[in-house]
């Protein structure tokens, strides 16, 4: 089944303590993304990537790092969460090029609290 | 990047039309048009794209302007399962993607 994986679903933690959030897609997309939802302001986007070590900034990258080193990854590190980063955030993936003009594909969220 | 522009909020009655608007001014050439939806404790989900004609789906019809600067979103006959956030976006090209706080349906009984 093609899907797109997160893990944890939930989360909680203390301020300071480095956590990563894994996202993992078996669709080999090219493009994957993280976005943050938080009442009253929507999806906002974090990073993206286009591929393979490629990544870029999105409307809210402060505070978070990604990696991608394999296609199908695109782990979001959290070095010294703050209570600030409380959110629900959201992988996702699509392909880059073709009639699909980018659908992409949503994983199921990750709830994270920061005390 | 290219911003799209919708209502925030919007009603309908259940079994009856709905036509979710979306304002796209800036949209480029190559830019196709995404509808997602969202319920209630879920990721956001597609529901159809479009380019240049107005494309039907299962889910949805779309209707693009002939300027391409703006589009609809039609839900034929809208039931409470219906009742979402709703997003208009442009994905394209090597950028990144807003989203913004979309249209939330409610749908009445």
């Amino acid at each position: 089944e093609a899907q797109v994986t997160q893990n944890p679903r939930y989360l909680i933690t203390v301020t300071g303590k480095k956590l990563t959030v894994t996202c993992s897609q078996n669709m080999n997309h090219e493009y994957m993304s993280w976005y943050r939802q938080d009442p009253g302001l929507g999806l906002r986007q974090i990073y993206y990537s286009m591929n393979v070590e490629v990544t870029d900034k999105g409307d809210v990258p402060e505070g978070y790092k990604v990696s991608r080193k394999e296609k199908r990854n695109f782990p979001l590190i959290l070095e010294s969460p703050s209570p600030n980063q409380t959110s629900l955030y959201f992988c996702a993936s699509s392909w880059v090029f073709g009639t699909s003009g980018r659908k992409q594909f949503f994983g199921p969220g990750t709830r994270l609290t920061v005390l | 990047d290219a911003k799209t522009t919708q209502p925030n909020s919007m009603e309908s009655n259940e079994e009856e039309p709905v036509h979710l608007p979306c304002n796209h001014s800036t949209i480029s050439g190559t830019d196709y048009i995404h509808w997602y939806r969202q319920l209630p404790s879920q990721g956001p989900e597609y529901v159809i794209h479009g380019l240049t004609s107005n494309v039907n789906n299962r889910m949805a019809s779309l209707a693009i302007a002939e300027d391409r600067k703006s589009s609809t979103l039609i839900l034929h006959r809208a039931t409470l399962r219906d009742a979402a956030v709703y997003y208009c976006i442009l994905p394209g090209g090597y950028q990144k993607v807003t989203f913004g706080i979309g249209t939330k349906l409610q749908v009445i009984p």
